[in-house]
């Protein structure tokens, strides 16, 4: 299994940047996942990395170091609506498509 | 596509009760999961299933029964039910091809046993 460690909350500014750290260790990495889960409602699918470096999606990217272990997620001008539970996931390999989760970062963005 | 659903949304049962859920997607994938999600825990496998008619334990399986008679929908059976099993209750179902695997989530089952 893993150990997957990621903050339990954030605060930030409407219009800032946050980054929300993940650390985990695993035999055999493929696959570092962001999920984003709003309040009440189900995860949805943010962003995937397998290898070193960073990947851009508007807003939001993410970046990972596979011999440390380590990804962060970027959340770029802030807006009311990323206030949500950001989740870390890992997969390894030959494991049917498992994931692991973290328990998850609560970000809350205020005015 | 309705993607992942889940029914119930919300059930309350009694010590020693039984329930089914119903997960149904549309996506024609191959692989759907059964997650428990807990405050400060995160989300927990609890069994999985990598094809029609096969099922297979995660991390925390004890309490649950699974079933996956047809591709697009995957039964979790709760045969008595302890307090321990009040969570909210995700399915999840992913596809064999495309280069990420990601998991697409139903909406959730909010239980609660008393």
């Amino acid at each position: 299994g893993q150990n997957i460690d990621q903050p339990t909350e954030m605060t930030a500014t409407e219009g800032a940047i946050v980054q929300i750290n993940c650390t985990y260790q695993t035999s055999g990495f493929n696959g570092l996942f962001w999920y984003q889960q709003h309040a009440g409602e189900a995860p949805t699918f943010l962003s995937y990395n397998v290898l070193d470096g960073l990947e851009e999606k508007g807003r939001f990217s993410s970046f990972l170091s596979r011999s440390k272990g380590y990804s962060y997620l970027l959340l770029k001008e802030l807006q009311m609506k990323d206030s949500a539970s950001y989740l870390c996931a890992v997969r390894e390999v030959g494991n049917d498509y498992k994931l692991s989760f973290g328990a998850g970062t609560t970000v809350t963005v205020r005015a | 596509n309705a993607g992942v659903t889940q029914t119930p949304k919300f059930r309350v049962l009694k010590t020693g009760q039984s329930m089914t859920l119903l997960c149904a997607q549309d996506m024609n994938h191959e692989y759907m999961y059964w997650y428990r999600q807990d405050p400060g825990m995160g989300l927990r496998l609890i069994h999985y299933s990598v094809g029609e008619g096969t099922t297979a334990k995660g991390e925390v399986p004890d309490g649950y029964n699974v079933s996956r008679l047809k591709k697009q929908n995957f039964l979790l059976g709760l045969e008595s039910a302890a307090p321990s099993q009040t969570s909210v209750y995700f399915c999840a179902s992913s596809s064999a091809g495309g280069p990420h695997h990601e998991q697409f989530f139903g909406p959730g089952t909010r239980l609660t046993v008393l």
